[in-house]
């Protein structure tokens, strides 16, 4: 079964607003990663946290990572129509022999 | 090339057809991965190739599905007498070592949309 499960499955919000999606895991991990998909096709890597941090920026992108609770959350703050899309967060834990897991993704829009 | 190529981008094929899928990864990056992706769904590990070493066969739905890597660069998903089931974009995606502790990012390709009637 998937290592990571996102909630919600989809989001809706003005632009301007913050939209923060969840991403819960069931094994120790050595470090967790969230992805964009636009349009169904290729992802693309926004930010890793490893186990040893509690809280990562990119811009207008925060992650925390609670490795007691097994859980991460991706914030993004002010957001945009353009950040209209699927985000994935994908886990790299000791016995997944070096493999990437992914959630099942939160479908995120952002309406003008 | 500069980024993780795939073809074809598209594929329409009649139930029980072969197919095979092609990833080019980035040049040097010594693992690649195939996912799975349905219809508004998350994305199901297929294969992992890193290095030398013997390929992660282990998210392989079927014995329909196989894969190969040659001289460890490109790599050709092959998918027997396909079923509807089958339908799917097929997501490949390459990283430098892939040994997980270091914390690589994935490189993806576009994918191919596979359909079968």
């Amino acid at each position: 079964s998937q290592q990571g499960e996102e909630d919600p499955q989809a989001l809706s919000i003005q632009e301007g607003e913050n939209a923060t999606m969840n991403c819960s895991y069931k094994t120790s991990i050595n470090n967790l990663q969230w992805y964009r998909q636009n349009s169904g096709r290729g992802l693309v890597h926004l930010i890793l946290i490893r186990s040893n941090e509690r809280e990562k920026h990119s811009g207008r992108l925060r992650v925390t990572l609670d490795t007691s609770k097994k859980s991460s959350s991706l914030l993004i703050t002010a957001s945009r129509a353009a950040d209209t899309a699927s985000y994935f967060c994908a886990t790299d834990a000791w016995n997944q022999g070096g493999k990437l897991i992914f959630g099942q993704g939160t479908e995120l829009s952002v309406k003008p | 090339g500069a980024g993780v190529s795939q073809s074809p981008s598209n594929k329409v094929t009649e139930k029980g057809k072969d197919v095979e899928l092609r990833c080019d990864p980035i040049s040097g990056h010594t693992a690649l991965y195939w996912y799975r992706q349905s219809l508004g769904q998350g994305l199901e590990f297929l294969i992992y190739f890193q290095g030398n070493s013997a390929p992660d066969k282990s998210g392989l739905p079927s014995d329909r599905f196989s894969a190969e890597r040659t001289g460890g660069s490109v790599s050709t998903l092959t998918i027997q007498r396909t079923q509807q089931e089958d339908s799917a974009v097929y997501l490949c995606a390459s990283s430098l070592y892939g040994r997980g502790t270091s914390g690589e990012k994935l490189f993806f390709g576009s994918g191919t949309q596979l359909s079968v009637l």
